[in-house]
């Protein structure tokens, strides 16, 4: 069974760029969730999606943005990119449905630098 | 209060030893307490997992003890490898939701 899967594993992009970022779930998984890591805030949680719905949202500013998709494929977006947006996006599938916390699975992340 | 406050930071421990890490939470509504390993490159794995109705529960080397009184947990990594160097990261969430609210991480160095 294939795992998360997230494009592009490397981007660099420029300042007051946008970039989408891509996660195809394992099959079958209908929650999507991002987080964001660094060195100096860990991990964080940025949005959580199911059946195209979004369930959660972290403390981001509204530049982070997300969607998915009826196949249960998820994008993020963060528009007007900031030095600061330099992380490790992780992309996270769960079976978890309704009302229970399941376990995630998540991907190799895509590594964003911003110059 | 949303925080999981995770120590040591770094943790170096001999082969054949135990690896303990703590973690401590403040908002007694998280109901699902996880621990994530983490190796170079790599997004975390789920390790093992406990609810507050349980006071331990061991999946092999790996226990998990959760104290629900004094809002602590911690992981105890019993006859430690050195294929156990990564990174742990204890997590919290509440019920029903999968949003988790991760500790800020532990690198443990397992020495031959």
């Amino acid at each position: 069974k294939a795992g998360v899967t997230q494009t592009p594993r490397y981007l660099i992009k420029t300042r007051g760029q946008q970039v989408t970022l891509s996660c195809s779930p394992i099959s079958g998984h209908r929650s999507v969730s991002w987080y964001q890591q660094t060195p100096g805030q860990g991990l964080q949680f940025l949005f959580e999606y199911f059946s195209e719905t979004q369930r959660n949202k972290g403390n981001f500013p509204g530049r982070f943005s997300g969607r998915q998709f009826s196949n249960s494929r998820s994008e993020m977006n963060v528009s007007t990119l900031e030095l600061g947006d330099s992380a490790l996006y992780l992309c996270a599938s769960s079976l978890a449905g309704k009302g229970n916390t399941g376990e995630l699975f998540f991907g190799e992340g895509s590594r964003l630098t911003v110059l | 209060q949303q925080q999981v406050k995770q120590s040591p930071q770094s943790l170096i421990v001999q082969k054949g030893g135990i690896s303990i890490i703590n973690c401590a939470y403040e908002n007694t509504a998280f109901d699902y307490f996880p621990w994530y390993q983490q190796f170079p490159g790599k997004g975390p794995a789920l390790l093992i997992a406990i609810r507050p109705d349980v006071s331990e529960k061991k999946e092999g080397r790996f226990t998990i003890s959760f104290n629900k009184s004094a809002k602590q947990f911690s992981l105890h990594i019993m006859d430690s490898q050195p294929g156990d160097s990564a990174t742990y990261f204890c997590a919290a969430a509440f019920q029903g939701a999968q949003k988790l609210v991760f500790g800020q991480g532990t690198r443990l160095t397992i020495n031959p």
